[in-house]
């Protein structure tokens, strides 16, 4: 069956204090692998999509990073507006529909 | 950049009204989704559209409909509200073919009574 795993389901860091953020997976063939973040009362906002293990993307203090069974969204000096839920989705090769993860809800303190 | 845009962010029905939400988006993207979002339950797929008039029951179809007449509009149709619809309901729409990230819109919040 395909499932996603994401861990922890909360992380408090202090403002500063890097982490990472982990999404394991099983699927039947890897199409891509997604990271969104949702803020409180909003929608999804897209970050980043892999599709190869090894493959790594980046945008200011993210980074994602992905292996065979698992990816990691690596925060950075975080700041208090990194503070936010994020999702991990993998599409298999399967079907149209995405198979989504629980979220990580990342605290960070000024 | 992807705009989804959906027709209300806050709605409040009463039990046994016929609900409507609609969700636009402006990149003539082919596929078309609508999810629910609850506490501990995580995003949850309705019905998806993979083209004009087209559509696929997701995990949990059951008291919803959809519609899909135009390329840039996707319906949902609550055919008689209840109370256990209140939940966060999310657009999203994503190109046909290529990348695969799907891309929301803003929500709406829907409260039943």
């Amino acid at each position: 069956e395909d499932q996603v795993t994401q861990s922890p389901e909360a992380l408090r860091l202090q403002e500063g204090e890097s982490s990472s953020l982990n999404c394991s997976y099983t699927v039947s063939g890897l199409r891509g692998l997604f990271w969104y973040r949702q803020d409180p009362g909003k929608g999804p906002e897209f970050l980043f999509t892999l599709y190869s293990a090894g493959e790594e993307k980046e945008k200011e203090r993210l980074k994602a990073t992905l292996t065979k069974k698992e990816s990691f969204l690596h925060i950075t000096a975080p700041k208090p507006e990194d503070s936010a839920t994020y999702l991990c989705a993998v599409q298999p090769d399967s079907n149209y529909q995405l198979i989504w993860g629980a979220g990580t809800k990342l605290i960070i303190k000024p | 950049d992807v705009k989804v845009t959906q027709s209300s962010r806050y709605l409040v029905k009463r039990t046994g009204e016929k609900v409507f939400l609609e969700c636009v988006q402006d990149m003539d993207h082919e596929n078309m989704f609508w999810y629910r979002q609850d506490p501990g339950l995580g995003l949850r797929l309705i019905y998806f559209s993979y083209d004009v008039k087209m559509k696929e029951k997701g995990d949990i179809p059951e008291g919803y409909s959809v519609s899909r007449e135009k390329k840039e509009r996707f319906s949902l149709i609550l055919e008689s509200a209840s109370t256990n619809q209140t939940s966060m309901y999310l657009c999203a729409s994503r190109t046909g073919g290529g990348s695969y990230e799907q891309y929301f819109g803003p929500g709406t919040r829907l409260t039943v009574t």
